[in-house]
């Protein structure tokens, strides 16, 4: 099915450890982001992508590593997971930047312990 | 730096009663303005946008916005709520001169429709 799609859904890990969230889209889009939404805050861009093996930091980057080999993936890693990070994280994707709708995916909840 | 403020965070309203969904934003230069409504356990879809034009917009759902580039405003409006609207509403920013994908978004206001 075309679309945005994020896994896992649901994440537990503990506080130190590495967790990578996944990424992939089938529209071939040319921009990926990441956000995290939290209460209070709405949503804050972590990192965002213009094409493959370009990136750059958005609001919130401490903390976290994303990579773009391919244009369909856009993989967040935590390095060293803290509790601040317990969020939900929401990827997107666009065609032209913010120039053209963002579509999102439908999040993964990742909880630090 | 761009900022979008949000001034209610949560709404709560009977059917058929109109809304109103407050939204500045601080940016000096000519921006691209979005309401994104998330609902209950979904992701965030796109309700409407403006770029350029005619200041108030039209989108989904009998939803509207107008821009008022004197007040930096982007309010939401709908004449008649549903239950079915229902959701967090986002607002967000943007310079199109940045293609960069700094869409700043707002604090988001739920909104709460009784039956």
């Amino acid at each position: 099915d075309a679309g945005i799609t994020q896994s896992p859904r649901y994440k537990i890990t503990e506080t130190g450890r590495q967790v990578t969230l996944m990424c992939h889209q089938t529209w071939s889009h040319s921009y990926m982001f990441w956000y995290r939404q939290d209460l209070g805050h709405g949503l804050r861009l972590i990192y965002y992508s213009a094409a493959a093996d370009i990136t750059d930091k958005g609001e919130v980057p401490d903390g976290y590593v994303v990579s773009r080999s391919k244009t369909e993936n856009f993989p967040l890693t935590l390095e060293s997971a803290t509790r601040s990070q317990t969020s939900v994280y929401f990827c997107a994707s666009s065609e032209f930047g913010t120039a053209s709708p963002l579509h999102f995916g439908n999040g993964t909840r990742l909880t630090v312990t | 730096a761009q900022s979008v403020s949000q001034h209610n965070h949560h709404v709560i309203l009977s059917e058929a009663a109109s809304l109103e969904l407050g939204c500045n934003y601080s940016y000096g230069g000519t921006v691209n303005l979005f309401w994104y409504v998330q609902y209950p356990g979904q992701h965030l879809q796109l309700l409407l946008k403006y770029f350029s034009g005619d200041p108030l917009v039209k989108g989904i759902k009998g939803f509207e916005a107008e821009f008022i580039k004197s007040k930096f405003s982007f309010n939401l409006r709908k004449p008649s709520v549903q239950w079915s609207d229902t959701a967090e509403y986002f607002c967000a920013v943007t310079s199109p001169y940045n293609q960069g994908g700094k869409l700043i978004f707002g604090q988001g206001t739920e909104l709460s429709v009784k039956p």
